[in-house]
């Protein structure tokens, strides 16, 4: 099945700064790849996702990168906020399951 | 609208009690997931449907039962729980089950006793 391995398992930055969490996989066969972000005692929520024909995608302060060939891909937050401060959860699709990397805490100090 | 309702927000049952966790979605999915997620840890798969037939069990033990009444509903049934099962469990839905994002409801956090 697949592996998806997360780094940093926490981050912490100031605000203003940039987060990068980063991402790789394992299974050729997966093609998406979404990114979610978690509260605590809430569920995931999906921020922003990137499918396997696509190098890029951005979303206002947020962007993923896609390496196909060397099966990985990161998440960048720009203009880090205090309400950032969250898990990220990155994942991968093959066929109908999705496989979430450990998560990456996500601590922005103001 | 990308709202999936899951009711109880949180329920605690003995070991020897049923009960059912319910997950709602009206955007039109025609696949439905059951997730479970121990705590500082990702969600891990339990059951996938696929309009509305169960098409993937991840070896989840029998004491739990899933259900998929009609293409807005899913249930999760449980009984005879063990202490260790208790944990946040979540419900996802995606317009198919092979493409589209998935969306995830607020879940239902569980302690069994």
């Amino acid at each position: 099945g697949e592996n998806v391995e997360q780094h940093p398992s926490t981050l912490s930055v100031q605000e203003g700064d940039s987060a990068v969490i980063k991402c790789t996989y394992s299974d050729s066969a997966s093609n998406y790849f979404p990114w979610y972000k978690q509260e605590l005692g809430k569920g995931p929520q999906l921020i922003i996702d990137i499918r396997s024909n696509v190098g890029e995608k951005k979303d206002q302060r947020i962007a993923v990168t896609l390496n196909k060939t060397a099966k990985h891909f990161s998440l960048h937050i720009t203009e880090t906020q205090p309400e950032d401060s969250a898990v990220y959860f990155c994942a991968a699709r093959r066929y109908s399951t999705l496989t979430f990397g450990k998560g990456t805490m996500l601590l922005v100090s103001p | 609208d990308t709202e999936v309702t899951q009711t109880p927000k949180h329920l605690v049952m003995g070991m020897t009690n049923k009960k059912s966790l319910k997950c709602e979605q009206h955007m039109g999915h025609r696949a439905m997931y059951w997730y479970k997620q121990k705590a500082k840890k990702p969600p891990e798969l339990m059951f996938v449907y696929s309009y509305e037939k169960l098409s993937i069990n991840e070896s989840v033990p029998s004491r739990f039962s899933p259900e998929c009444p009609n293409s807005s509903l899913l249930n999760l049934h449980l009984h005879a729980l063990q202490p260790e099962d208790s944990a946040l469990y979540l419900c996802a839905s995606s317009q198919e089950p092979m493409t589209g994002r998935a969306f995830f409801g607020q879940g239902t956090r569980l302690t069994v006793v």
